[in-house]
């Protein structure tokens, strides 16, 4: 069965910290997956997918196969990062997604 | 452009009442998702079109949730009797094809 862990709830940091939101999948095949992010009273958005392997906001996800992780990186968190973070798996054969429980990102300043 | 409309924003009734929700998706886009999300949890595919179709429908609860995409458009999900645990949000998406989804501002409803 597909799966999308997200194991924390909350993920307190200091302003130019660095930050690593945990995401963990389970899927029986090559999956394509995805961070969105859910900024305060802001609907839902893509941050970015691993297949473009690109950089936004200074964020960079790097999907690792063996760990079966899609872990998302900051290296300098900043107080508009604060959102909730939802980590995403899309199956290639069927365009389904499957979402994890999502993640609190708090930056203080 | 407004991107994906819904409607209505927010909804309380009683259980056991009808309610409905409508999604107009981002023009041109073939494929339209539905999802729901309960507090604390990420959003659940319930139904997918593409088009008219409805491809992908095995999350609906075919006993008491429905949903239409007429002429391959605007959609409506519809909940009848509605249930104390149908307290969610709900959110509609469009893609084009396999392209990135875009989300509505979702329809957050609440079952007394």
């Amino acid at each position: 069965a597909q799966r999308v862990t997200q194991p924390e709830k909350l993920l307190s940091v200091f302003k130019g910290a660095p930050v690593e939101l945990k995401c963990n999948y389970s899927y029986s095949g090559s999956p394509e997956l995805f961070w969105y992010v859910q900024y305060s009273r802001q609907r839902l958005q893509l941050l970015l997918r691993h297949i473009s392997r690109e950089s936004i906001k200074g964020f960079t996800a790097d999907l690792n196969k063996g760990e079966t992780s899609f872990h998302l990186k900051k290296p300098f968190a900043q107080e508009e990062d604060s959102a909730m973070y939802y980590c995403a798996l899309r199956g290639y054969n069927f365009n389904k997604f499957y979402f994890g429980s999502g993640t609190k990102l708090n930056v203080k300043p | 452009e407004a991107g994906v409309v819904q409607s209505p924003r927010y909804k309380i009734i009683e259980k056991k009442q009808p309610v409905a929700f409508w999604c107009n998706p981002i023009s041109g886009h073939n494929t339209l998702y539905w999802y729901r999300q309960n507090l604390g949890q990420g959003p659940e595919l319930l139904i997918r079109y593409e088009n008219e179709e409805a491809v992908d429908d095995s999350q609906l609860p075919k006993d008491r949730f429905s949903a239409e995409r007429l002429k391959g458009v605007d959609s409506t999900l519809k909940i009848q009797p509605a249930e104390l645990g149908d307290s969610a949000v709900y959110l509609c998406a469009s893609s084009l094809r396999m392209g990135t989804q875009y989300f509505g501002p979702g329809t957050r409803l609440t079952v007394l």
